[in-house]
């Protein structure tokens, strides 16, 4: 069974530096994809990046860009010049591509960002 | 509609009624997603429809709970004689359901935050 772990309950960030949020994965499947979530205090999950598994090139959405590693499954996602909106739960999810519903999903990491 | 919608927002209720939980999702899709979470804690999974067909159960955590989905579209998620422990923010997400073009991402509603006194 696939299970996905996000090993840093909590990580904070000066406004507008970088942070990484890791995520890894556990998986026997080839043929897959990833997904970033981010959750505010609002609770309203929002899809930030996602990967396809056979796509060696890195998603990147304006300011958020992720590092896949294939062969180390891991999955980490990397934000740029963090803003105060960006605090919030964000959450490492796995998708096998035979299946069109179950995704498996990480414990979340909460990012805090600093004034 | 523009996204998916969950109604009510919050609610409160007493030990051992039973409480009724909707989801409106983006129109056109044809699957739709229960989820739990609950406080501090990622996303369990309780049950998933294809149109009004539920292939997938096997999240439900006891047979207090059930869900429906009529016409393709409204789904609602009842939960009866509450126990303390159903407290928790009820998620709903809705896909296109075509596995063919590959993300069939899958879109959240803002939940249900549900307590039981």
């Amino acid at each position: 069974a696939q299970t996905v772990t996000q090993s840093q309950p909590e990580m904070s960030v000066q406004e507008a530096e970088t942070v990484t949020l890791s995520c890894t994965y556990d998986t026997s499947e080839s043929d897959y994809y990833l997904f970033w979530y981010k959750q505010p205090p609002s609770r309203q999950m929002i899809l930030v990046i996602r990967q396809e598994a056979y796509k060696q090139q890195n998603a990147t959405e304006n300011r958020f860009s992720v590092n896949f590693q294939k062969a180390a499954k891991s999955f980490s996602l990397k934000i740029s010049d963090s803003q105060l909106g960006d605090a919030a739960m964000y959450f490492c999810a796995y998708r096998s591509a035979d299946s069109n519903y179950q995704l498996i999903w990480g414990a979340g990491t909460k990012l805090i960002i600093k004034p | 509609g523009a996204g998916v919608s969950q109604s009510p927002s919050n609610k409160v209720t007493e030990k051992g009624k039973d409480v009724e939980l909707r989801c409106d999702p983006i129109s056109g899709h044809t699957a739709l997603y229960w989820y739990r979470q609950s406080l501090g804690q990622g996303l369990e999974f309780l049950i998933y429809f294809q149109g009004n067909s539920a292939p997938d159960k096997s999240g439900l955590p006891s047979d207090r709970f059930s869900a429906e989905r009529t016409g393709g579209s409204v789904s609602t998620l009842t939960i009866q004689r509450t126990q303390q422990e159903d407290s928790a923010v009820y998620l709903c997400a809705s896909s296109s359901g075509m596995l063919a073009v590959g993300w069939d991402t899958q879109y959240f509603g803002p939940g249900t935050r549900l307590t039981v006194l």
